[in-house]
């Protein structure tokens, strides 16, 4: 199931720097979109989400955009922290419930 | 902050047999799910579940699988007879509606499930 993809398996960033987290999807019908943080041995945390009708949605340090026309999604984290270093998942909501999940993209926020 | 916990953190059980994991969602949530990664896979959905019933499930989730809401509190995942390749981290989650701003799915922290 390639619905949702994260292709850079890893990122490192400095510190106080942008970090800009990738993900595609090919499913046209999904309406709402979600960022979760995961640490090892740990639940997915909620971060930031955008519904198919906005194309931005900003929170503090975390900002997603979407676009549409291009099935792209896109977290800008700024500026990066060390606390920050853990793995990104986006995921993706057809009408319903189910979540579908990205393959994660690990980032590190160095010092 | 309400959270969804489960228990147990971790599960060792023999293949064929019997475990059930645990979940207490956010009190006021109507929707639970059950997903699971499998290790250095992705998180998959397994089932949702809502008003008692069912309402969408994966093709993983067979016969083996069943969920139940037993009280007004708790929400279990059950495994019937385990295989090997029931060995993931299984997660809980809940969320308060479909839609409206408040379909945001919460996860809790896991149970790791191992099965020898």
């Amino acid at each position: 199931d390639q619905q949702v993809k994260q292709n850079s398996p890893s990122l490192s960033v400095q510190e106080g720097r942008i970090s800009i987290l990738n993900c595609d999807y090919t499913n046209s019908m999904f309406d709402y979109f979600l960022w979760y943080k995961k640490y090892p041995a740990e639940g997915p945390t909620f971060l930031i989400s955008i519904s198919s009708i906005k194309d931005k949605n900003e929170d503090g340090r975390f900002t997603v955009f979407l676009n549409k026309s291009a099935k792209h999604l896109s977290l800008h984290i700024v500026p990066s922290q060390p606390g920050d270093s853990a793995v990104y998942f986006c995921a993706a909501r057809p009408l319903g419930g189910k979540l579908i999940f990205g393959q994660g993209t690990e980032l590190s926020v160095k010092p | 902050e309400p959270e969804v916990t489960q228990t147990p953190s971790h599960q060792v059980t023999q293949m064929g047999q019997e475990v059930i994991l645990r979940c207490v969602p956010i009190s006021n949530h109507l929707y639970f799910y059950w997903y699971r990664q499998i290790l250095g896979q992705k998180v998959e959905f397994l089932v949702s579940f809502y008003n008692n019933e069912i309402s969408e499930k994966s093709e993983i989730f067979d016969d083996q699988f069943s969920v139940e809401r037993p009280d007004g509190s708790n929400f279990t995942l059950k495994i019937r007879s385990t295989k090997l390749e029931d060995s993931a981290m299984y997660f809980c989650a809940s969320s308060e509606f479909l839609a409206g701003g408040k379909e945001t799915q919460y996860f809790g922290p896991g149970t790791r499930l191992l099965v020898l």
